[in-house]
C-alpha cells in the first residue's frame, strides 16, 4: 500500500462549485499534514497545513481524521485560477515529507 | 527576498555521462531536501541535509546518485553515468525547521533532466 493516496482525477467542475478531495495515509505515526499546490511545470507550493481540529483559509477547508487516517481538501467557490494539481503531504516527527501523487482540478467556464 | 534557486533549468545529456545539479537556498534556511519527480509521478525523496548532521541519504535510488552540501548553503546533486531512467524533474527545496513541526519548504523551480 503506497504511503500517501490520492485519486489522480482529474476533476472537471464548473467555476462557482464546490469540490473537494480525500487522501488518506498508511503510517499511523504520521504528525503533521499539509496540502501543496503545483501548477503545471511549476514547482510545488504550500496550500495550508492541515491541523486536527480542521482549518479554513478563505475559499479552502481542510480536514484530518487521525482515526480513519484521512485528510480532505474543500474549495468553495472555485475560480478559474484553482486549476491546478492538489499534493497532499504527511510527515512523521521531524522527518522528511512523504508526497501523494496529486490530484488533478480543472475549472472551466 | 530570493527564493531557493536551481541551475541548470535544463539539462540534456547522453547515457553514461554525468551530470552536476546545483541548488541555492534561501538564505539562512538549514534544512536542503532533493527530490526529484518523473512524468506523472509524486515527488519522491532523495537526500535531506539539515546543519551540520549527517545527511538523510535514505531515498538515494543508486549509487550513481550523491548530494554534497558546502558550507551549509548550495548543494550539488551529483548523477553519475546516467541513465534514461534518470529522466526526471529534480527539485530542491530548504527550510528553516521549527520545533512544532510545522516548517514550510520553499522550493525551487527545478532542473527538467533528460538522458537521451
Amino acid at each position: 500500500r503506497k504511503e500517501v493516496e490520492q485519486d489522480p482525477g482529474p476533476f472537471n467542475v464548473p467555476e462557482g462549485a464546490t469540490v473537494a478531495f480525500n487522501c488518506t495515509y498508511s503510517n499511523s505515526a504520521s504528525q503533521s499534514f499539509f496540502w501543496y499546490r503545483q501548477d503545471c511545470r511549476k514547482e510545488p507550493k504550500l496550500l495550508m497545513s492541515v491541523y486536527s481540529s480542521g482549518n479554513e483559509d478563505g475559499r479552502f477547508t481542510a480536514q484530518l481524521n487521525r482515526a480513519s487516517q484521512y485528510i480532505s481538501l474543500l474549495i468553495r467557490d472555485s475560480k478559474l485560477s484553482d486549476s491546478a494539481t492538489y499534493l497532499c503531504v504527511v510527515r512523521r516527527g521531524y522527518s522528511t515529507l512523504t508526497f501523494g501523487k496529486g490530484t488533478m482540478l480543472l475549472v472551466s467556464p | 527576498g530570493a527564493g531557493v534557486s536551481q541551475s541548470p533549468s535544463n539539462k540534456v545529456t547522453e547515457k553514461g555521462k554525468d551530470v552536476e545539479l546545483r541548488c541555492d537556498p534561501i538564505s539562512g534556511h538549514t534544512a536542503l531536501y532533493w527530490y526529484r519527480q518523473s512524468l506523472g509521478q509524486g515527488l519522491e525523496f532523495l537526500i535531506y541535509f539539515q546543519g551540520n548532521s549527517a545527511p538523510d541519504k535514505s531515498g538515494l535510488p543508486s549509487d550513481r546518485f550523491s548530494a554534497e552540501r558546502t558550507g551549509g548553503s548550495v548543494s550539488t546533486l551529483t548523477i553519475q553515468r546516467t541513465q534514461q531512467e534518470d529522466s526526471a524533474v529534480y527539485l530542491c527545496a530548504s527550510s528553516l525547521p521549527a520545533r512544532g513541526s510545522t516548517d514550510t519548504q520553499y522550493f525551487g523551480p527545478g532542473t527538467r533532466l533528460t538522458v537521451l
